[in-house]
């Protein structure tokens, strides 16, 4: 149980180009997603919590314009990094906490590596 | 700033020892506490929560919550090689708008030579 899936799980693109990465919670609804990004050999950083109907809430220093979330269901969440560049090269991960079952528990998707040429 | 702290290592012990991972936390009032593995390359995996105080039993893992002195631990016994990877520990912010989302620790990288 609790798993969590992401797609794809590897992109390359060029510069100037969109990037959309879905997630998706395959056997339970979950209430909140999460953005996270990770450079190497760094530490997770929140990028952004989404709620099911609602307006992503984005992390200081995050440009909600740059990152677009949108959850559309209590099993899909979705990022589009619009207009990519070499910098925004990093690990995407997404988690998503359960609508029951022990509380703040969060299961992580598999991740998604974007290279920005 | 509500932190978690953790010693980010490496840690190193031989196998079938006891790997003692420690954690500490700034928010007094956090209730949900967790451990998660991560190896190179990978998203992070939960392999233990703890709510309560005192010690929670999975398998080789025993995690260790001491609320008063905002202190967490995870002990992995008979470590095995495979158990080599970062441990990130985890606090459920009892913060305002950020309630209930996770606050990472910058992990300890452990690693078990054969």
């Amino acid at each position: 149980g609790a798993v969590v899936s992401q797609h794809p799980s590897r992109v390359i693109c060029k510069s100037g180009t969109s990037v959309k990465i879905e997630c998706r919670s395959l056997d339970f609804q979950a209430t909140t997603m999460f953005w996270y990004r990770q450079f190497p050999k760094q530490s997770l950083m929140l990028m952004a919590t989404s709620n099911e109907g609602s307006k992503a809430t984005y992390e200081q220093g995050v440009e909600k314009d740059k990152f677009l979330i949108n959850h559309a269901s209590l099993t899909l969440s979705t990022l589009t990094v619009t207009s990519a560049h070499p910098e925004d090269s990093s690990f995407y991960i997404c988690s998503a906490r359960p609508i029951s079952g022990p509380y703040n528990e969060q299961f992580f998707g598999p991740g998604t590596r974007l290279t920005v040429l | 700033q509500k932190e978690v702290e953790q010693n980010s290592g490496p840690l190193s012990v031989p196998e079938g020892a006891i790997a003692s991972l420690n954690c500490t936390y700034s928010d007094r009032g956090s209730q949900s506490f967790f451990w998660y593995r991560q190896y190179s390359g990978k998203s992070p995996e939960l392999i233990m929560s703890i709510y309560s105080n005192g010690d929670k039993e999975d398998g080789r893992f025993t995690a260790q919550l001491n609320k008063a002195s905002q202190y967490v631990s995870l002990l992995i016994r008979d470590s095995q090689p495979s158990d080599s990877a970062t441990y990130l520990c985890a606090v459920a912010s009892n913060y305002g708008g950020s309630q209930g989302n996770l606050i990472f620790g910058k992990g300890t990288k452990l690693s078990v030579k054969p």
